[in-house]
């Protein structure tokens, strides 16, 4: 069975201090890692597909990068509306998405 | 484009009753997937439809849950004689095939007192 850990859960940033997400994942035949965001209420909202090692997607203030054990979400200089729920998702073989936990980030002025 | 459209945005039901749960994909989306979030979890998968068939309902209750994607008309999520343990956000999601990305609804929130 797909696998998907994030790490930390919470994570508590002044605005403009960067920092980094993981997402580690045990998956039968990678098809793609998925990276949504879910504000409170809402559904999750689509932000990067990566397919194989080595690569790296930007967004604005969001970079995602991804190697075969996990992927990282780096946030740079991020801003209080960057806050939101983070969530890793990971398509194996079976074509159904296996999401992590999330992790709660929340950006003070 | 619309996005995914769920409806209705909020359900209540008393234990018992069935739930009705709808979802429109976005268009030109002929694969849909159902998920449920109970509070402080993450998304759990349910079942994954395309055009009127099941590909995979794995994560679906045996009983009391069915899904379906007809041809015509939108995705029903279908819960009979509900529990309270059924409360939760039900989320629908649909992709154009089965290897891109998936948009999500802004789900049903169902509570069963």
């Amino acid at each position: 069975e797909d696998q998907v850990t994030q790490s930390p859960e919470a994570l508590r940033l002044q605005e403009g201090e960067s920092s980094s997400l993981n997402c580690s994942y045990t998956v039968s035949g990678l098809r793609g890692l998925f990276w949504y965001r879910q504000d409170p209420g809402k559904g999750p909202e689509f932000l990067f597909t990566l397919y194989s090692a080595g690569e790296e997607k930007e967004k604005e203030r969001l970079k995602a990068t991804l190697t075969k054990k996990e992927s990282f979400l780096h946030i740079t200089a991020p801003k209080p509306e960057d806050s939101a729920t983070y969530l890793c998702a990971v398509q194996g073989s079976d074509y159904k998405l296996s999401f992590g936990a999330g992790t709660t980030v929340t950006v003070r002025a | 484009n619309a996005g995914v459209m769920q409806n209705p945005r909020h359900l209540v039901r008393r234990r018992g009753q069935e739930a009705r749960l709808r979802c429109s994909p976005m268009k030109g989306h002929s694969h849909v997937y159902w998920y449920r979030q109970l509070p402080e979890e993450g998304l759990k998968f349910m079942v994954y439809l395309q055009k009127e068939n099941i590909i995979d309902e794995s994560g679906m209750p045996k009983e009391r849950f069915s899904a379906e994607f007809p041809k015509e008309g939108p995705s029903i999520l279908r819960i009979q004689q509900v529990v309270r343990g059924d409360s939760a956000a039900y989320f629908c999601a649909s992709s154009p095939d089965s290897r891109t990305e998936a948009f999500f609804g802004q789900g049903t929130r169902l509570t069963v007192v």
